[in-house]
């Protein structure tokens, strides 16, 4: 069966510092990977996602980038964190058709400070 | 371009009451629908999902959901709250045109289950 792993759970970041969250998914190839951020009353929205090794799509311009360096890992950056960017982190996968489901991670909750 | 309404942010029920969680959607081709449950500090986990066929489905924890056409509409519904109930649900819309994948989400309502 298909996992997702995503870590670390909980991170605490001074402003300025860098970033860097790790996922990765297990029991499928070339699957579809998604990151989105989840800030309190306001939904998911979605940041970046990637159909392929080394091909990254941004969905809103920010801070923040994404890559995809093995077919299952990717990882979501950052050179200098603001205070703006503390919200909890959710990587998914799907299979890449319409009807495919998103299956997420646990999610990484990031304190900037 | 699809969206999703999903109808109050925050819903209250006595333990044992019926559940209607409410979700509108916007599309312009034949929409996939689906349902997910986050609980604190978690992903979220998809409740059930709508695709072709049968408009009434059924899901994991007693829930399920219709599809109606004609009212733009997939309302959650389960006949008898749990307090493990308690969490947030989200709506969200793709259709058969995506390859990407690619879900639209409802800003999400907080289920409240009271003892």
């Amino acid at each position: 069966s298909q996992t997702i792993h995503q870590w670390p759970a909980t991170l605490v970041q001074p402003v300025g510092s860098p970033l860097s969250l790790e996922c990765t998914v297990e029991g499928t190839s070339n699957p579809n990977l998604y990151w989105y951020r989840q800030a309190a009353g306001r939904g998911l929205q979605l940041l970046f996602y990637s159909v392929g090794i080394g091909q990254i799509s941004s969905e809103v311009p920010q801070n923040l980038s994404a890559s995809r360096p093995q077919d299952r890992q990717f990882i979501l950056s950052s050179k200098k964190l603001l205070l703006s960017d503390s919200g909890f982190y959710l990587c998914a996968w799907s299979g890449g058709t319409g009807n495919s489901p998103l299956h997420f991670g646990n999610g990484t909750r990031l304190t900037v400070t | 371009a699809q969206s999703v309404t999903q109808l109050g942010s925050h819903v209250s029920v006595s333990e044992g009451a019926l559940v209607l969680l409410r979700c509108n959607y916007s599309s312009s081709v034949p929409p996939y629908l689906f349902w997910y449950v986050q609980y604190p500090n978690q992903g979220l986990q998809l409740l059930l999902k709508y695709t072709t066929g049968a408009t009434l489905v059924k899901g994991i924890n007693g829930f399920e959901a219709e599809f109606k056409k004609s009212e733009t509409s997939f309302h959650l519904t389960k006949p008898s709250a749990h307090m493990s109930d308690a969490a947030e649900y989200f709506c969200a819309v793709s259709d058969e045109g995506s390859t990407l994948g690619r879900l639209y989400f409802g800003r999400g309502t907080q289920l409240t289950v009271w003892p």
